[in-house]
């Protein structure tokens, strides 16, 4: 149980184009995901919390218009990367906090998305 | 607020060896922890985690961490290590009313085993 998805797994394109990562819990239902930014040897940065039927929250220093999250059902949320730019190239990882029953608080992570801007 | 402190970026243990992974935490409020892997050009996969229930918590792959609350630390161990635990390995806490589950990770551990 407890399985998150992500899609694509990677992706290259063109700077100037938009990218959208989906992230799908895929056994529970999660009204908060949660995306990250992880550089190589890095710990994950926190990007925004994503709140299915509300506007995400966004942490201090990530544009909000340049990350659009859409968070359009218990289980789907999605990142697009807008004008993406060769420094936008990261990658990129979703999280989905189970909040039913022993679960608790836990964060279960998607397998990430490589995203290349060349 | 939250944060986590790991202590070595790099620890480097032999095959059948102990791993101890070294964590302290900062919270002012009672803590939830976790212990995440993550291997290569992937995600992070839950090891265990701390929810105030019992402070000797066993994970998967035979791995456990001891919460204590005098010390603020969270230390991973593995009685034996294996050549497939070569990972990164991140402390992470998560706390309060306000915090919507957020995670503050450690820097991590780069674990690696030598034959």
């Amino acid at each position: 149980g407890a399985v998150v998805s992500q899609h694509p797994s990677r992706v290259i394109c063109k700077s100037g184009t938009s990218v959208k990562i989906e992230c799908r819990s895929l056994d529970f239902q999660a009204t908060t995901m949660f995306w990250y930014r992880q550089f190589p040897k890095q710990s994950l940065m926190l990007m925004a919390t994503s709140n299915e039927g509300s506007k995400a929250t966004y942490e201090q220093g990530v544009e909000k218009d340049k990350f659009l999250i859409n968070h359009a059902s218990l289980t789907l949320s999605t990142l697009t990367v807008t004008s993406a730019h060769p420094e936008d190239s990261s990658f990129y990882i979703c999280s989905a906090r189970d909040e039913v029953g022993l679960a608790g608080n836990t964060q279960y992570f998607g397998p990430g998305t490589r995203l290349t801007v060349l | 607020a939250q944060s986590v402190t790991q202590l070595g970026s790099h620890v480097s243990v032999s095959e059948g060896a102990l791993v101890l992974l070294r964590c302290n935490y900062s919270s002012s409020v009672p803590p939830y922890l976790f212990w995440y892997v993550q291997y290569p050009n992937q995600g992070l996969q839950l090891l265990l985690k701390y929810t105030s229930a019992a402070t000797l918590v066993k994970g998967i792959n035979g791995f456990e961490a001891e919460f204590k609350k005098s010390e603020t630390s969270f230390h991973l161990t593995k009685p034996s290590a294996h050549m497939s635990d070569a990972a990164e390995y991140f402390c992470a806490v998560s706390g309060g009313a306000d915090s919507w589950g957020k995670l503050q990770f450690g820097a991590g551990t780069q674990v690696v085993v030598t034959p």
